[in-house]
């Protein structure tokens, strides 16, 4: 099975400062038809996961662009430009270049 | 819009039986390949089984292979999860979530989720 490793596991932000969580993958998510399967998810408190990036870089609809994705191969950061109070949860990655497809086990990101 | 509601949880003895459904509403079920993903209380997202869009192609995790069956009823637009002798770390709140639809396409996995149902295995 490929192992996602996200660091830090958890982040404490002031409002307004940017943020970044990594994600590191045992094997490299880029398929032979050139695509790279690596996504990002968040947690909100009591809710189900929402998709936030696709395909290592491709915001879903409606997500702000304050979000943004980046990396290559086995190495992936989210970045988020200017935390918001909203933006509190847990962040997971998720690789689908294998089955079992597997998730990180999760970043957790509070406001200070 | 598009809707996918769990339902089936509950509490259950070890060794027991228990079968999630997932009803789905708002796309075209038929096309899309669907999946199960569970949360152990306080853990982090463990992906169960994947079912394709016509129910030909079926995947497990190891985790439940043998034990979890997944399927799906095009014509009730719902998806299922089989689970037979349970086991206390099967103990989660189960998702079902939409996957790629068929064809050439742009359009994510796991870009719908249900709210979930919690199976509780418990003697």
């Amino acid at each position: 099975d490929i192992v996602m490793t996200q660091t830090p596991l958890s982040l404490s932000v002031t409002p307004g400062q940017p943020a970044s969580i990594s994600c590191k993958s045992s094997q490299s998510l880029m398929h032979t038809d050139g695509k790279t399967y690596l996504s990002w998810h968040l947690q909100k408190p009591g809710q189900p996961p929402k998709l936030l990036i696709y395909e290592v870089s491709n915001r879903f609809s409606g997500v702000p662009d304050r979000f943004s994705g980046s990396g290559s191969g086995t190495d992936f950061t989210l970045k988020i430009s200017r935390v918001e109070a909203e933006d509190v949860g847990l962040y997971y990655c998720m690789q689908r270049i294998q089955l079992p497809w597997t998730f990180g086990q999760g970043t957790k990101v509070e406001i200070k | 819009q598009v809707q996918l509601v769990e339902s089936g949880g509950g509490v259950v003895q070890p060794g027991r039986s228990l079968r999630l459904s997932c009803a789905a509403s708002g796309f075209t079920f038929s096309t899309y390949g669907m999946h199960w993903v569970r949360q152990a209380p306080g853990e982090g997202l463990e992906w169960v089984a994947a079912i394709w869009y016509d129910g030909s192609n079926k995947h497990h995790a190891d985790s439940v292979k043998g034990r979890f069956t997944i399927s799906r009823d095009n014509s009730k637009n719902t998806l299922y999860l089989q689970m037979n002798s349970l086991r206390a770390e099967d103990t989660a709140l189960y998702y079902c979530t939409r996957g790629t639809p068929l064809g050439p396409t742009t359009t994510p996995p796991f870009d719908y989720w249900g709210q979930g149902t919690l199976v509780t295995v418990s003697s």
